[in-house]
């Protein structure tokens, strides 16, 4: 089944670097858009930046533009985000996601099971 | 401030069916992509519920099915059960700005 697993998360100073990682499992991960979402505790859903199977393209939220960079490994079947300049508000749980593209559709069909990123002094 | 429109929080007794909103508008919801929902347990990631405004994954339950019209789309949970209490999230893509994947702001379920 598929598996996708966080890590890198932790806590770092404002201005600060962090570079998060998913490692996948259980499909043919070089066929799939990948993407990353975060949540503030207690808050809802932010969709923050998806790459596609190749890495010919990736797309970010205005949010994290010029900030965070998004990338992958297909060999080692990983995905990245490197997060850099993080501010206070950048504080969230980070979760790896496959992006599905059906038609007209793009969701996020698993998840994993987050990563928590928290940016203070 | 989300870019899809949801209820903070609804509620309902066992057995009863309710049905959650989704707003948007013509850039989003109002065009051809589809809007997806997903349910996310309290402590969980989310999962995902509905794709493609009304279709079930394997293994999730007939008693939820998602609807779109205009601008809106609906998730409706019929015989309402204790383990549906959760949060749960509609989603879609975004087309103004470069094209962009939207989520509404959540609806926590109370299931009384």
């Amino acid at each position: 089944q598929v598996r996708l697993v966080e890590s890198g998360g932790g806590l770092v100073r404002p201005g600060g670097s962090l570079r998060l990682s998913c490692a996948a499992s259980g499909f043919t991960f070089r066929d799939y858009y990948m993407g990353w979402i975060r949540q503030v505790p207690g808050k809802g859903l932010e969709w923050i930046s998806y790459i596609t199977e190749t890495s010919a393209s990736a797309n970010y939220a205005d949010s994290v533009k010029g900030r965070f960079t998004i990338s992958r490994d297909n060999a080692k079947k990983s995905l990245f985000l490197q997060m850099n300049s993080l501010r206070a508000e950048d504080t969230a749980v980070y979760y790896c996601a496959v992006l599905a593209i059906n038609g007209w559709s793009y969701f996020f069909d698993n998840w994993g099971q987050g990563s928590l990123v928290t940016v203070a002094s | 401030q989300s870019v899809l429109t949801q209820p903070p929080s609804m509620s309902g007794s066992p057995g009863q069916s309710v049905t959650i909103s989704c707003t948007g508008s013509n850039s989003n919801i109002g065009t051809n992509y589809g809007v997806h929902w997903y349910q996310q347990l309290p402590g969980t990631a989310p999962k995902l519920l509905i794709y493609g405004d009304n279709n079930r994954p394997s293994g999730v339950p007939e008693r939820f099915s998602g609807s779109k019209s205009g601008t809106s789309a609906s998730l409706a949970i019929t015989g309402l059960q204790a383990e549906d209490e959760a949060d749960y999230y509609c989603q879609s893509y975004d087309n103004s700005v470069g094209g962009s994947l939207v989520f509404g702001g959540g609806t926590k379920l109370t299931v009384l």
